[in-house]
């Protein structure tokens, strides 16, 4: 019964290798994000999609790509990782146009680059 | 451009000891404020959505209050299970469903 889902919970890996994070949502939102959250823990958002979309794109390094398959799915892939990538990855997801009913956040992949 | 600033960082209670977070805002055009709260090892959990000034929310042992320029989250009379960290985040509305997000506060409540 799980809302917002991704996998892997932990990624470990060495620089310069390429690595996915995928989200799975079953609400039956449209819109859905990726934030990134700091040693600080400070949130910030890197992209979100709507309906497949791509509507915001926040100032992120080329080498991360969001794919959305489809509406419920929003993946992460990341090209030659650098150490300044480890962080907590969330996915979220929202009815669109939002504000009232919030944004329902998955659990965390914790990246790791060594 | 949006920003958001929650105080104090960290807030340690005794059980029952009543207290308020802060959590002040810049933006341009206030669509939506949002409290949630962050369990260690997991993702935030939406509490309340603030939409205009004098507008308040409660859940529990959490009430949350709204001015012009800042929000409050009032904890009455906490438990231990009130520990996490709490995060204050606005949507200015400058892109669909953008939060900004403060840097959170970390409360403790001591049994």
């Amino acid at each position: 019964d799980t809302a917002v889902s991704q996998t892997p919970k932990y990624l470990v890996t060495q620089m310069g290798n390429d690595k996915s994070i995928k989200c799975e949502q079953n609400l039956g939102h449209d819109t859905m994000y990726w934030y990134k959250q700091d040693s600080k823990k400070f949130l910030k958002i890197m992209f979100s999609y709507n309906n497949k979309e791509l509507i915001i794109n926040e100032t992120v390094p080329n080498r991360f790509s969001p794919k959305s398959p489809d509406k419920a799915h929003l993946n992460l892939h990341i090209n030659s990782l650098e150490l300044g990538d480890s962080a907590v990855y969330f996915c979220a997801s929202s009815h669109p146009g939002t504000s009232g009913r919030g944004q329902f956040f998955g659990p965390g992949t914790r990246l790791t680059v060594l | 451009e949006d920003q958001v600033t929650q105080s104090p960082e960290a807030l340690r209670l005794q059980e029952g000891e009543s207290s308020s977070l802060n959590c002040s805002y810049t933006v341009s055009g206030l669509r939506g404020l949002f409290w949630y709260r962050q369990d260690p090892g997991k993702g935030p959990e939406f509490l309340f959505t603030l939409y205009s000034a004098g507008e308040e929310k409660e859940k529990e042992r959490l009430k949350a209050t709204l001015t012009k320029k800042e929000s409050f989250l009032h904890i009455t009379a906490p438990k231990p299970e009130d520990s996490a960290t709490y995060l204050c985040a606005i949507d200015g509305g400058t892109s669909y469903g953008k939060l900004t997000f403060g840097q959170g506060t970390i409360l403790t409540v001591h049994p």
